[in-house]
C-alpha cells in the first residue's frame, strides 16, 4: 500500500513570495489534515478535510494560508505572502474517517522563507 | 486549553532501557499515542492506548496511563542505536482533535 506522497521535499523562497505545497493521501482515506511543525516543536493543526469539506480550519491563519481538496482526493496548501515565521515543515497526514484512531503522515515538505 | 507536556532530552546507553514521561490535560481524551520521528521524515505511529487501559506491552515498548494524574509513559526496553529519534507524545480529545508535544529527542551512546 502507497504512503501519503508530499511534494516538494523542500523549498526555500523569499519573504513575500508564494508558495505551494501536494499532498496525495492513501487511497480510500476521506480524512486529510495538514499540520505545520516549526523546529523544536509537535505538529500544529492546521486544516482538516473530510472529502472535500473542510472539518476544522480553526488554526489556520486565513489572511495568508489557503488549501483546498478538489474532489475529495489530493490537496494543496498554499501561503501567499510567506514570512520569515512561516519557516517549519508542513506535513499531510490522512485516515480512514475523523474516527479512525491512527493517521499516517506524509514525509513533509521542509520551507525555509528569507 | 489542551496541552500536553514531554521533558525535551533523554540520553541512554545502548542496552539500558529508556522511559520517556509525558503529562496531558484534557480528562477527556480517548486515546493517547507515541509517534517516533526519525531525520528526514514524517511521524511514525508506535503505539498507543485506549483511555480505559492502564497498560499496553508491545514487544520492547511499554505504555503506562496513569489517567488520574494524566501522565502516560513509554519504556523502550533494551535501547539500540536505531531508536535514537525524537518521540512525540499526543493525546485525541472527544473532538476528535490530536494534540502533540513538543516532542522528546533520545540519545542513544554506544
Amino acid at each position: 500500500e502507497a504512503g501519503v506522497a508530499q511534494s516538494p521535499r523542500y523549498k526555500i523562497i523569499e519573504k513575500r513570495q508564494s508558495v505551494a505545497f501536494w499532498c496525495n493521501p492513501i487511497s480510500g482515506h476521506a480524512t486529510l489534515y495538514w499540520y505545520q511543525q516549526i523546529l523544536g516543536q509537535g505538529p500544529k493543526l492546521l486544516i482538516q478535510f473530510q472529502n472535500n469539506g473542510v472539518v476544522d480550519d480553526s488554526q489556520l491563519p486565513k489572511d495568508r494560508f489557503s488549501a483546498e481538496r478538489l474532489k475529495g482526493v489530493d490537496s494543496t496548501l498554499k501561503i501567499q505572502p510567506a514570512k520569515l515565521e512561516d519557516s517549519a515543515v508542513y506535513l499531510c497526514a490522512s485516515s480512514l474517517d475523523p474516527r479512525a484512531y491512527e493517521q499516517y503522515f506524509g514525509p513533509g515538505t521542509r520551507l525555509t522563507v528569507t | 486549553g489542551e496541552d500536553v507536556e514531554q521533558s525535551l532530552f533523554l540520553s541512554v546507553r545502548e542496552g539500558d532501557s529508556s522511559v520517556i514521561n509525558c503529562t496531558y490535560t484534557d480528562s477527556s481524551s480517548t486515546y493517547l499515542y507515541w509517534y517516533k520521528q526519525e531525520p528526514g521524515a514524517g511521524l511514525q505511529l508506535l503505539t498507543y492506548i485506549f483511555s480505559n487501559m492502564d497498560m499496553k506491552q508491545d514487544q520492547r515498548l511499554t505504555v503506562l496511563l496513569n489517567k488520574k494524574d494524566k501522565h502516560l509513559s513509554l519504556r523502550i526496553a533494551d535501547t539500540q542505536t536505531g531508536d535514537s529519534a525524537i518521540y512525540f507524545c499526543a493525546e485525541r480529545g472527544g473532538g476528535f482533535k490530536t494534540i502533540f508535544g513538543a516532542g522528546t529527542r533520545l540519545f542513544v551512546k554506544a
